[in-house]
């Protein structure tokens, strides 16, 4: 059974670019959050996917947004990047069995940089 | 709203005392609990977790934390820290989506030093 896996690992970007973050869920679960954690602060939630549909969002803009695939791998898409956007971004996956009580499971994160 | 205070940014222990984190939880109604550990330029371990049922959970690497309702805490304890517990813990609070699923809001972390 493989765990949450994301890629890149690391990635630098300029201002106003656009981004795209990957992340393939583990085996067997079908729901994915993405968070945001900025240097010296805990994670903060994005948005979730389950069955490929936004299930919910955090307090972010809307240039930042995903995608749940068949396969429930995900996607976070950033547009127009500002430098605070610079951070590590998490994702966690979790069964869907009981929704309001799964436990999710974490990737490594991207590491990225906005110059 | 939902929130978590981690009062302790910084703590540093001997290798072999006892370790306490602190975590202190606002939520409306009975909240879902977690602490997670995560090692430089890692992702986050889940250490424990607590829904309901017996207050004092166990957890993996030898943690466990204690669910306090009248103090709205969490305190996650370790009767004898070793060297490869140094890393940073978060206390974490779940909350029920509109549409189903659950979030995570979690505290700013408190970081552990372990000395020789």
């Amino acid at each position: 059974e493989t765990g949450v896996t994301q890629s890149p690992t690391h990635l630098i970007k300029t201002r106003g670019q656009q981004v795209t973050l990957r992340c393939s869920s583990q085996s067997g679960h079908n729901t994915v959050s993405w968070y945001q954690q900025a240097l010296g602060q805990g994670p903060q939630f994005i948005f979730q996917y389950y069955r490929e549909e936004e299930n919910g969002r955090g307090n972010f803009p809307p240039r930042f947004s995903g995608l749940q695939f068949p396969n429930y791998s995900s996607e976070l898409n950033v547009n127009a990047l500002e430098l605070d956007d610079s951070a590590l971004y998490l994702c966690a996956s979790s069964s869907g069995r009981d929704r309001s009580t799964d436990t999710q499971y974490f990737g490594p994160g991207t590491r990225l940089t906005v110059l | 709203a939902q929130s978590v205070t981690q009062p302790d940014i910084h703590i540093t222990v001997s290798e072999g005392a006892s370790l306490e984190l602190r975590c202190n939880y606002s939520y409306g109604a009975t909240p879902y609990l977690f602490w997670y550990v995560q090692s430089p330029g890692q992702g986050l371990q889940l250490l424990l977790k607590y829904f309901s049922g017996d207050t004092l959970v166990q957890g993996i690497k030898g943690f466990e934390a204690e669910f306090k309702r009248s103090q709205s805490s969490f305190n996650l304890r370790k009767p004898s820290v070793h060297w490869s517990d140094a890393a940073e813990y978060f206390c974490a609070v779940g909350d029920i989506l509109t549409g189903g699923g659950n979030k995570l809001t979690f505290g700013t972390g408190t970081q552990l030093k372990v000395e020789l």
